[in-house]
């Protein structure tokens, strides 16, 4: 089946690492995106791709780093630098640059300790 | 830059009452308008989606949202909730210049709850 498969679902980090969010698509989407959920907070956009090797800062950027080397594949590290990273990540993706169909993963909660 | 508002974060209601959620955006130009469910423990889900043409949408599970240009209005709603109904909703929209998918920009949920 297509789909979004993000890991893993849950995630623990020591304060001062950083951490890697996987999410992976079949559905040969060429755009992906990486959502963060906070409770009273919505969705808020971290960093967007529209095609491979290329990729846009969101709203919330400060504090994350991603890459696109293949069009299937777009994670999403979380490094020292973001001052409250405990939250959940979803990753999106769509087709034909345009907003005609989204599909979200399944999310990972990461948690810092 | 694009906006949302969802007017109310939490709304209890019993079940066969009527639904009518709040979304209003912020967008000078035209946009594309979303409404998503996230029942507990699930994948968002979209109930429904305006790009163009008639502005009284039809969603999944009952539920229908009516565009208003003129007010930037989105709203959703439900003649009869059911208990099932219970979730968090999200307004989302997206401002399409045409020149790309920029992402969907969220309001910050609406979190429903059914009383049986």
């Amino acid at each position: 089946d297509g789909g979004i498969t993000q890991s893993p679902k849950y995630l623990f980090r020591k304060e001062g690492q950083n951490v890697t969010l996987s999410c992976e698509q079949n559905l040969n989407h060429d755009a992906m995106y990486w959502y963060r959920q906070d409770p009273g907070q919505g969705l808020r956009l971290i960093y967007y791709s529209q095609i491979v090797n290329d990729f846009q800062k969101g709203d919330i950027a400060e504090g994350y780093s991603v890459s696109r080397e293949k069009k299937e594949s777009f994670p999403l590290t979380v490094t020292s630098a973001q001052k409250n990273p405990t939250a959940f990540y979803l990753c999106a993706s769509s087709t034909d640059r345009g907003p005609y169909g989204y599909t979200f993963g399944s999310g990972t909660r990461l948690t810092v300790v | 830059a694009q906006s949302v508002s969802q007017h109310n974060h939490h709304v209890i209601l019993s079940e066969a009452a009527s639904l009518e959620l709040g979304c209003n955006y912020s967008y000078g130009g035209t946009v594309n308008l979303f409404w998503y469910v996230q029942y507990p423990g699930q994948h968002l889900q979209l109930l429904l989606k305006y790009f163009s043409g008639d502005p009284l949408v039809k969603g999944i599970k009952g539920f229908e949202a009516e565009f208003i240009k003129s007010k930037f209005s989105f709203n959703l709603r439900k003649p009869s909730v059911q208990w099932s109904d219970t979730a968090e909703y999200f307004c989302a929209v997206n401002g399409w210049s045409g020149g790309g998918a920029d992402g969907l920009t969220f309001g910050k949920g609406t979190h429903l709850i059914i009383q049986p």
